[in-house]
């Protein structure tokens, strides 16, 4: 079935560092993929879709320039939270769809991300 | 209103039982589609089983199956035989052909099934 890499799986570092994510999709093309944020035992929360040669499109009360979203190729978007603090950690999941009305989101195994 | 209502916060069953997980949804749009994803305590999100709105018949998929009642708007997922390895978290989805931004999905709150001896 339909593969989506995520990467890292792990991200621990200071407040104020930019943490870059990245989402491949290792065995089809996906001019759309999404991100998506996911508190403790809370359901997953969509952040933005990510749009293969264009801009991301960005849910209400996300900050777009704190979650910098590009998606550069058919197989690869990138999230990077700029300048983190503490209360951007979380785990962050990305998703791809193949194409097809009855496909489903293909998930990364998510990156739990940790700012001290 | 919540697109996708999970009504059970949490659920237990006995090995080799069968459970039904609640699903409700509420949309507008004639053309849609249900997802059911397993979460680990992993965290990777895994796809079950997929219901289109059109489908006449339940989906089927191996231990799970989907009780697809349209005029009721649930679409509840059914565990047969259930085993210490499906203590997880599942979540319900909908996917509205309206929806834009690529059909994006929107989540329920999820139900945290536990598997006993």
């Amino acid at each position: 079935g339909a593969v989506v890499s995520q990467h890292p799986s792990w991200v621990i570092c200071k407040s104020g560092t930019s943490v870059k994510i990245e989402c491949r999709s290792l065995d089809f093309q996906a001019t759309t993929m999404f991100w998506y944020r996911q508190f403790p035992k809370q359901s997953l929360m969509l952040m933005a879709t990510s749009n293969e040669g264009s801009k991301a499109t960005y849910e209400q009360g996300v900050e777009k320039d704190k979650f910098l979203i590009n998606h550069a190729s058919l197989t690869l978007s990138t999230l990077t939270v700029t300048s983190a603090h503490p209360e951007d950690s979380s785990f962050y999941i990305c998703s791809a769809r193949v194409p097809g009305a009855e496909q489903p989101q293909h998930f990364g195994d998510g990156t739990r991300l940790s700012i001290l | 209103a919540q697109k996708i209502t999970q009504t059970q916060p949490g659920m237990f069953v006995q090995e080799k039982e069968a459970v039904t997980l609640d699903c409700t949804y509420d949309t507008s749009d004639p053309s849609y589609g249900l997802f059911w994803y397993k979460q680990p305590s992993s965290g990777e999100m895994i796809f079950l089983i997929y219901q289109g709105s059109y489908d006449q018949q339940n989906a089927t998929e191996g231990r799970y199956s989907l009780n697809f009642q349209k005029a009721r708007k649930s679409a509840n997922l059914v565990i047969s035989a259930s085993q210490l390895g499906d203590s997880a978290m599942y979540f319900c989805a909908m996917r509205e052909a309206g929806s834009g931004g690529g059909n994006k999905l929107t989540f329920g709150t999820g139900t945290q099934l536990k598997v006993e001896l």
